[in-house]
């Protein structure tokens, strides 16, 4: 079975400095990983995905995140925090089922709630 | 925008009672994915509807059903409801069927729903 598991709940860091929110999956199959963002009151929002290409994944408003199977890790950083990237962000695996490809579903791990301080 | 609507945005109702929403996935999403979020549990997926038929199931209750009709929109019905359905339910729609490695959820605003 797939899952992941984000390894803080909640994040505080000064405006302009870098930003680690980490994440561990656990899966049978080489997962499809995303990154999500919500803000509040708002919906959410992809920030990238990893599909098995490159390792190293860019997003958007400047995030990466870095897929390492040996670590089971898919960690997401940003050089300079921004005040506006205050949000929860959502680590997720599409999940595979035993003999056929990747279905719909979406697990998501707990949430980080990031805090950016001026 | 993700180009996902979700009517109501807000609903207030008593226990017990039905309540019924809407979703309109993005122009072209083939598929519809129900996906609950609350405090204690999180955000679980429920349903996936791909072009009118049931695609993938989750920790859905009894109480809840879903459908996607012909014009691709889908409503979820969740009935005899509890205090504990309290929770804000997202939309989500993608292209095709969700197999495809990597294929992309696009979400909506979601229904805040409070069961008084």
């Amino acid at each position: 079975a797939q899952s992941v598991t984000q390894l803080d709940s909640h994040v505080s860091v000064s405006e302009g400095t870098p930003v680690l929110l980490r994440c561990n999956y656990s899966s049978s199959y080489s997962p499809s990983l995303f990154w999500y963002v919500q803000h509040p009151n708002k919906g959410l929002q992809l920030l990238l995905k990893y599909t098995s290409a490159a390792t190293l994944v860019k997003g958007i408003n400047g995030f990466e995140a870095e897929f390492k199977k040996s670590e089971t890790s898919f960690h997401l950083t940003k050089p300079s925090a921004h005040m506006s990237d205050a949000a929860e962000y959502f680590c997720v695996v599409s999940v595979r089922a035993v003999g056929s490809g990747n279905t719909g579903k979406l697990i998501f791990g707990q949430g980080t709630t990031l805090q950016v301080k001026p | 925008d993700s180009g996902v609507t979700q009517t109501p945005k807000h609903l207030i109702t008593a226990t017990g009672q039905r309540v019924t929403l809407r979703c309109s996935p993005r122009s072209g999403d083939l598929s519809v994915y129900w996906y609950q979020q609350s405090l204690d549990q999180g955000l679980q997926f429920l349903i996936q509807y791909y072009n009118g038929e049931e695609r993938a199931k989750g920790n859905i209750l009894e109480r809840f059903s879903a459908q996607q009709f012909p014009d691709l929109h889908s409503e979820l019905n969740l009935s005899s409801l509890e205090l504990g359905d309290s929770a804000l339910y997202f939309c989500a729609s993608s292209v095709l069927s969700g197999g495809q490695r990597g294929e992309t959820q696009y979400f909506g605003p979601g229904t805040r729903l409070l069961v008084l």
